[in-house]
């Protein structure tokens, strides 16, 4: 079957850099995205990967490799408003999105 | 970037009532939408897929004559909750593809939906 896994929550410190993991079994591979969700708040794009490799926009990267089925993504300078949910998706053989089940990420003062 | 209108965002219905939810791409053609729905402290749950012009696809455990979907055109899509009930409360969200790229979902607002 089709999986992927993130950290259900993580805790970090304002200004401190933070790294959410994700694996993933899918079937086909077409790309992995991050999103952003805060809370009562429909997801935004943070970024996508199809290449191995990273990939920096500011205080966010993102990193890929396809052999090992596993990314992160990086959040550096960390602010208060970053305290939100980030969903790992992939995109499989079908151009299907197979989602995460999110990491709470709390950021504390 | 492409802009993806959800309306309303929330709304409360009376128990045995029907909600529409709609979804517009504002800047682009949307040959392919999805609708999905979020318990809290969950990740998004894909309830269908809908083409322009064809039926939807629905995926399992998705009753399709409650949940009915329609996607007359490139720009809308419309999610009908018929005879709600208190268990179809949620968070249901639209995404939108370009039909130029398939990489690539924006998604709506959401609409809140509460069934009392």
């Amino acid at each position: 079957g089709q999986n992927i896994d993130q950290p259900t929550e993580m805790t970090a410190t304002e200004g401190a850099i933070v790294q959410i993991n994700c694996t993933y079994q899918t079937s086909g591979f077409n790309g992995l995205f991050w999103y952003q969700q805060h809370a009562g708040e429909a997801p935004t794009f943070l970024s996508y990967n199809v290449l191995d490799g990273l990939e920096e926009k500011g205080r966010f990267s993102s990193f890929l490799s396809r052999s090992k089925g596993y990314s992160y993504l990086l959040l550096k300078e960390l602010q208060m408003k970053d305290s939100a949910s980030y969903l790992c998706a992939v995109m499989d053989s079908n151009y299907q999105l197979i989602w995460g089940a999110g990491t709470k990420l709390i950021i504390k003062p | 970037g492409a802009v993806v209108s959800q309306h309303p965002s929330r709304v409360i219905c009376k128990s045995g009532t029907s909600v529409k939810i709609e979804c517009r791409s504002l800047d682009f053609q949307a040959t392919t939408m999805f609708w999905y729905r979020q318990f809290p402290k969950q990740s998004l749950m894909l309830m269908a897929t809908s083409n322009e012009g064809s039926k939807a696809t629905y995926e399992q455990g998705v009753e399709k004559d409650k949940f009915l979907i329609n996607h007359a055109s490139l720009t809308l899509s419309t999610l009908t909750v018929t005879s709600a009930h208190p268990e179809d409360s949620s968070f249901y969200i639209c995404s939108a593809r370009d039909g130029r790229e398939v990489t690539e979902a924006f998604f709506g607002q959401g609409t809140r939906l509460t069934v009392v």
